[in-house]
């Protein structure tokens, strides 16, 4: 298998345009994770799915966020407009169905950059 | 409320020599604990878990680390450390088995110094 795909892997943008970021988790898996990484704030849930349904969203910062899962291959993670503070790198992940502690398998992560 | 403090943000050491990374966590609940490690400009990839059982957990790459409830703190540990071993490492915890997401530490930059 490929691993999770996201993509793109960089993205720069400027302030108040909208920012599609899109990841494939692996197959077969049932759950997949939105994570956001920054200096300030480490690293930290945004949302995650189970069986393409979102179970939590309180990490989502405020409704310029958005993320969908149309089908169990594919989610975005939508910001609209953009701010220069959103600027971080944006990790999928995903992990199969089952025990609590069954792995989450990261992808590549995008680097955001809003100036 | 489940929390996860990793002790010093930068560690250094020599090559050959201990590697300890410190992980202390608060649940009320029996935790299921994890080590990641990043590598620059990588995702973060599992080093090591526990969930049940065997309170010392041997991972990849001759990490291991031990659970141990009465100082509620999971750390990292490597005999001998290696050149490749230079990376950041997060431990991270789920308590709650009704929400899966993982909740992170702020992570320990390992430097080894040849």
């Amino acid at each position: 298998d490929a691993g999770v795909i996201q993509s793109p892997r960089h993205e720069v943008t400027e302030m108040g345009q909208e920012v599609t970021l899109r990841c494939k988790p692996i197959s077969g898996h049932d759950y997949l994770f939105w994570y956001r990484q920054t200096m300030m704030r480490g690293l930290e849930l945004l949302i995650y799915f189970n069986n393409n349904v979102p179970i939590d969203d309180s990490g989502m910062p405020e409704d310029r966020f958005s993320a969908k899962m149309p089908n169990a291959s594919f989610s975005t993670l939508k910001i609209q407009p953009s701010e220069p503070r959103d600027s971080a790198v944006y990790f999928c992940a995903s992990s199969a169905f089952g025990q609590v502690g069954n792995e989450q398998y990261f992808g590549p992560g995008t680097r955001l950059t809003v100036t | 409320a489940q929390s996860v403090t990793q002790l010093g943000s930068h560690v250094s050491v020599s090559e050959g020599a201990l590697v300890l990374l410190r992980c202390n966590y608060s649940s009320s609940v029996p935790p299921y604990l994890f080590w990641y490690v990043q590598y620059p400009n990588q995702g973060l990839q599992l080093l090591l878990k526990y969930t049940t059982g065997a309170t010392l957990v041997k991972g990849i790459n001759g990490f291991e680390a031990e659970f141990k409830k009465s100082e509620t703190s999971f750390h990292l540990t490597k005999p001998s450390a290696h050149m490749s071993d230079a990376a950041e490492y997060f431990c991270a915890v789920i308590t709650d088995t009704g929400r899966r997401a993982l909740t992170f530490g702020s992570g320990t930059r390992l430097q080894v110094q040849p």
